[in-house]
């Protein structure tokens, strides 16, 4: 185990649905991300968050909500998606926000939108 | 605006021989290079980093050249193995911008046995 747990793994859900990706980090580290990987695609950075606290937003879609509760977890609400927007969705943490500290990934949860 | 970019998107080599994977970078103020390895239903892991002050890092059978004035860096696997097989990603970071990184697109390298 990586120490970064996501749950669900898989999960499909209509395009009026609304649903939360969940991430939980084991690891004591104070930042959490949330990237999209698409395929043949780079992976692109969503969402940042430092210390509970919301540092950067990639210009997200308001359809994807972040929630931060404490340094632990961190969870992505998802309402009105598009077919789009299916993607395997990788959560990530680091001790700090230094470039030495490098990311430990969950093994993501694959979405698909109907 | 891609600001990595990784080359060969697909990479086949034989047990033994040499893994070669190249990226380029656009920004000059990136200072730090890790590799990502990323097998099949798992999340990307660190595999190695190297940061401009240094020309080439070894860490086993893994070694990261990096070509300053070229804005280029690659990834050699020796003796490759099949369970070498998985996708490899370059990233780019620096230290204004905390730990946050420029992905590249990902290389899926199969070993044969």
């Amino acid at each position: 185990e990586t120490g970064v747990t996501q749950t669900p793994r898989h999960l499909v859900m209509g395009m009026t649905n609304k649903k939360s990706l969940k991430c939980e980090q084991h690891l004591g580290h104070n930042a959490m991300y949330w990237y999209k990987q698409s395929a043949k695609k780079p992976l692109e950075l969503m969402f940042v968050y430092n210390f509970k606290e919301q540092t950067e937003n990639n210009s997200v879609p308001s359809r994807f909500s972040p929630e931060c509760p404490n340094s632990s977890h961190l969870f992505l609400h998802l309402h009105t998606l598009q077919p789009e927007d299916s993607a395997l969705y990788l959560c990530a943490s680091s001790q700090g926000q230094g470039i030495d500290y490098g990311y430990t990934f969950g093994s993501g949860t694959r979405l698909t939108v109907v | 605006q891609q600001q990595v970019k990784q080359s060969p998107q697909s990479l086949i080599v034989q047990k033994g021989g040499i893994s070669i994977i190249n990226c380029a970078y656009e920004n000059t103020a990136f200072d730090y290079f890790p590799w990502y390895q990323q097998f099949p239903g798992k999340g990307p892991a660190l595999l190695i980093a190297i940061r401009p002050d240094v020309s080439e890092k070894k860490e086993g059978r893994f070694t990261i050249s990096f070509n300053k004035s070229a804005k280029q860096f690659s990834l050699h696997i020796m003796d490759s193995q099949p369970g070498d097989s998985a996708t490899y990603f370059c990233a780019a970071s620096m230290e204004t911008s905390g730990s946050r990184l420029t992905f590249g697109e990902g290389t899926q390298l199969t070993v044969n046995p």
